[in-house]
């Protein structure tokens, strides 16, 4: 079945240093990635995806690149602020007419801290 | 304002107790989904919904119950509660099945 792998956290920069969080995935054929956010007593807001390989996501200043070649969607962003302190989900979705389609498959969620 | 509502919001309950946890959605989507978080488990989905009187187990839908009688509302149901289902629910719904919008949580403790 589907899996997603992050970089085990915590993880804690300064503020505007450089930000990348790991993702690995497996499923078969070409899965939909997302990268989702959860702030404090929040739920968690869809912060960027893609949806077929070498399509690179943004918002906010993050990035995150669909690598088939090696599964992966590493999440990344050049100068952090503090208001970036949140904890980040990988997830993926199988496409239209895969037997997963409508459930999201999450990794186990990296805990990002930045201090001023 | 489009967006996903869940209640309550914190539950605190005794073993055995039925409870039922509300989901509503204003954004004319047909797929819902409940989700539970765990630390170091992520989200796990325990049923899902691909429209009206439609719904399918997720990965852990034991202890579990849902309905859809409306396409608005998705009811998740403990008819009895353990403490091993002490946890953070997520509702969450999508127009087509990719990208999902999430309510904002319930915090559910069982003793």
């Amino acid at each position: 079945g589907n899996s997603v792998t992050q970089m085990e956290g915590p993880v804690t920069l300064s503020e505007e240093a450089f930000l990348t969080i790991n993702c690995t995935y497996t499923a078969t054929g070409y899965p939909s990635l997302f990268w989702y956010v959860q702030y404090p007593g929040e739920g968690l807001q869809l912060l960027l995806k893609a949806t077929k390989a070498d399509d690179k996501g943004s918002n906010k200043g993050f990035e995150a690149t669909y690598r088939k070649e090696t599964t992966s969607f590493h999440l990344e962003k050049g100068s952090v602020q503090v208001s970036d302190s949140a904890v980040y989900f990988c997830a993926l979705s199988d496409p239209p007419g895969g037997t997963s389609y409508g459930k999201l498959t999450f990794g186990q969620g990296t805990i990002l801290t930045v201090h001023p | 304002e489009a967006q996903v509502t869940q209640n309550p919001r914190y539950l605190i309950t005794v073993t055995g107790k039925k409870l039922t946890v509300t989901c509503s959605q204003n954004m004319n989507h047909e797929y819902m989904s409940w989700y539970r978080q765990d630390p170091g488990l992520g989200l796990r989905q325990i049923y899902y919904s691909m429209n009206v009187e439609v719904t399918d187990k997720g990965d852990v839908p034991e202890g579990y119950k849902v309905s859809r009688k409306e396409k608005r509302n998705f009811p998740l149901i403990l008819e009895s509660p353990s403490p091993n289902q002490t946890s953070l629910y997520f509702c969450a719904s999508s127009p087509g099945g990719e990208t999902q919008y999430f309510g904002p949580g319930t915090r559910l403790l069982v003793l």
